[in-house]
């Protein structure tokens, strides 16, 4: 299995611009989420997925667009870039909502707003 | 708002040497994990404790969790110059969402 993949591992941006972070899994994990991790903050939770056709709202989801077609993929939209957006972005995987479930972390996405 | 605060912030020690890293939370919680991240690497999953145990091992890996103090501590016997990393304490506070809520993460550089 590859766990969890994310493309690409780097991106720079202009402000303004659109563009969106890729996430697959082949665990057939039902539960996805997309954290960011700045310098000194540790990692929130952008948006998250608890199956296909359901998304949510974690901690900081604003000037951020998820879907959820498939159990596999996760993709996270940014519908106009900022510089505030400027972070490591980490996809994450877990079977499901029970209590005690591994939680599997991608190589993370490194974005550059300018 | 940062559910986890970690405590030190960084810590160097000498091979062979242990380390002892805490997290505080605010909230009840349904389980903690811990999770290290390797420079410019993602995050893997180390121990998780739940709510209603006190302490867990796994190797050299040893967490304490003391929910009446809303804290827990990480140590890391006999450390290894490969146990250099960031080492973070997240908390699972719903079971209805699966959220992690992640500290800011203590710096650990063990020397050869």
């Amino acid at each position: 299995n590859a766990g969890v993949t994310q493309t690409p591992k780097f991106q720079v941006l202009k402000t303004g611009q659109s563009m969106t972070l890729q996430c697959a899994q082949d665990m057939n994990h039902e539960y996805m989420s997309w954290y960011r991790q700045d310098p000194g903050m540790g990692l929130r939770l952008i948006h998250y997925s608890v199956g296909a056709g359901i998304t949510d709202q974690g901690e900081v989801p604003n000037g951020y667009n998820v879907s959820r077609s498939t159990t596999e993929d996760f993709p996270l939209r940014l519908l106009s870039a900022a510089p505030s957006q400027t972070s490591v972005y980490f996809c994450a995987s877990r079977p499901g909502l029970g209590i005690g479930e591994t939680q599997y972390f991608g190589p993370g996405t490194r974005l550059l707003v300018l | 708002s940062q559910q986890g605060e970690e405590d030190p912030q960084a810590l160097s020690i000498q091979e062979g040497e242990n380390a002892t890293m805490n997290c505080s939370y605010k909230t009840s919680i349904n389980n903690l994990q811990w999770y290290r991240q390797n420079s410019g690497r993602g995050l893997v999953h180390l121990i998780l404790i739940r709510s209603n145990e006190r302490e867990k091992h796994s190797g050299r890996l040893r967490v304490t969790l003391d929910t009446s103090k809303k804290s827990s501590s990480l140590l890391i016997t006999a450390s290894r110059a490969a146990d250099t990393a960031s080492y973070f304490c997240a908390t699972e506070v719903s079971s209805n969402t699966g959220k992690l809520i992640f500290g800011q993460g203590t710096t650990l550089q063990v020397k050869p």
